[in-house]
Order: C-alpha cells, then structure tokens, then sequence
C-alpha cells in the first residue's frame, strides 16, 4: 500500500543550526512533491514544490532536495531561527476516485528552534 | 495570509446530529477541496469540487457531502455525527483543478462531537 512517512518524533535544534526534514514515501511515482508550514490553530501554508526532474530547490533559507530513486525529499531550514518553530508536512499527489488528483500528507514534524 | 475563509471557527455537536462548514475561496480560484485533521495527523482529503461538481473524493463515507456555488464559495455537510468526527476540517482552494494543485487553506473550523 502506498505511505508517506516523516520524521516521527519532534526535532529541537538550537537558533542558528540547519534543521534538516525527512519526507519518505513508498509505492508511489509522483510527478513532484510539495513542503507546508503549519502553525497551531492554522491551516497549513504553502512552502516548496519540486518536480521529479528537479534535485534542488530553493527558497531564501529553505532548501528542498527530492531524490526519486530512494523515494525521499529532505528539507532544510538553514540559519533557523525561533519564528520557524512549527510543523512541516509533505505532500505528494495521488489519485483520487473521479477525474481530480488529490494531494496527500504525512502526518508532519514538529520543529522546534530553541534560542 | 491565505484569501480563504471558513465559518465557524468551532463547533460543538452531539453524536447524531448533522453540521454544515462553509467555506469562502480565494479570488480567482475555481477548486475547492475539503481535508479532515485529526490531532497530530496531516490533513486527509475528503473530496474537492470544480464547476460545482464534485469530482474527486477520498475514503469518506456518503454522510460527507458537499456543494459548490457559482461564486465557488463551498460548504461540507455531515450527516448522523460520529465521535470520531471530532477533527479541524480545512477548506482549500486552487487555481484549477489539476495541475502542480499548490493549496489555500484556511484556518480551519474545529469540530468536536459529544
């Protein structure tokens, strides 16, 4: 069966270190893969897609890598900073029944950046 | 901020009962898609509406429904309440459907279900 898995205990890093995220996934192909930011009692925002034919993205401090022959996406966050505590979620495009391609999650990190 | 805003920000119901979520999408957007988060979970998707039609759906069962309006304001409806119910449900939407499918979400109404 098809799964998104993420690092699953939360990551505490000290203010200024990288925090470096793990999205794996098995059983699927996708065509890219997309990072959200989620903060308590908000919905998740929109961070990062990379496509498959991509190895590297960037984003100011954010750097996403996707390797499609190990089915992993990495995540960092370099320079952190305590404002970047928060959950991080991955998600790849799956088929939904009808004509839509659905987005599914994993259940997400919880980064927490100590001062 | 995302331009998509969703009505009520909580709720309480009682097992049996039914509740209806409305959700308004961000200018220019025409797919609206409903998520089902449960505590320490990612968002799970429900099903998602394009031209008013729904056409795509997730593993819900048919008590979960929905509507699009022409405006693409969208509403979710669960019929016969469950305790296992109990979650934040996002409301998201997109600039078509299909594509690299990037999401709006909004901040969510929290459902809890006695």
């Amino acid at each position: 069966s098809q799964k998104i898995e993420q690092n699953s205990e939360a990551l505490n890093i000290q203010e200024g270190k990288t925090a470096t995220l793990t999205c794996n996934y098995t059983n699927y192909s996708p065509a890219y893969l997309q990072w959200y930011r989620q903060d308590p009692g908000r919905g998740p925002v929109f961070l990062l897609l990379i496509r498959e034919n991509e190895k590297e993205k960037r984003k100011e401090r954010l750097k996403v890598t996707f390797d499609t022959t190990l089915k992993q996406s990495l995540f960092h966050i370099t320079a952190s900073q305590p404002a970047d505590s928060a959950t991080y979620l991955c998600a790849l495009p799956t088929e939904a029944s009808g004509s839509a391609r659905q987005l599914t999650f994993g259940s997400g990190t919880q980064l927490t950046v100590l001062p | 901020e995302t331009g998509v805003t969703q009505s009520p920000t909580h709720l309480i119901k009682t097992r049996g009962q039914q509740v209806t979520l409305r959700c308004s999408s961000q200018s220019g957007h025409n797919t609206v898609s409903w998520y089902q988060q449960a505590l320490g979970q990612g968002p799970q998707f429900i099903f998602q509406y394009y031209r008013e039609e729904e056409n795509g759906r997730g593993n819900f069962p048919p008590r979960f429904s929905g509507l699009q309006f022409p405006n693409y304001s969208s509403e979710l409806n669960v019929n016969a309440l469950e305790l296992d119910d109990s979650a934040l449900y996002l409301c998201a939407s997109s600039r078509t459907s299909g594509g690299e499918n990037i999401q709006y979400f909004g901040a969510g109404t929290r459902l809890s279900v006695l």
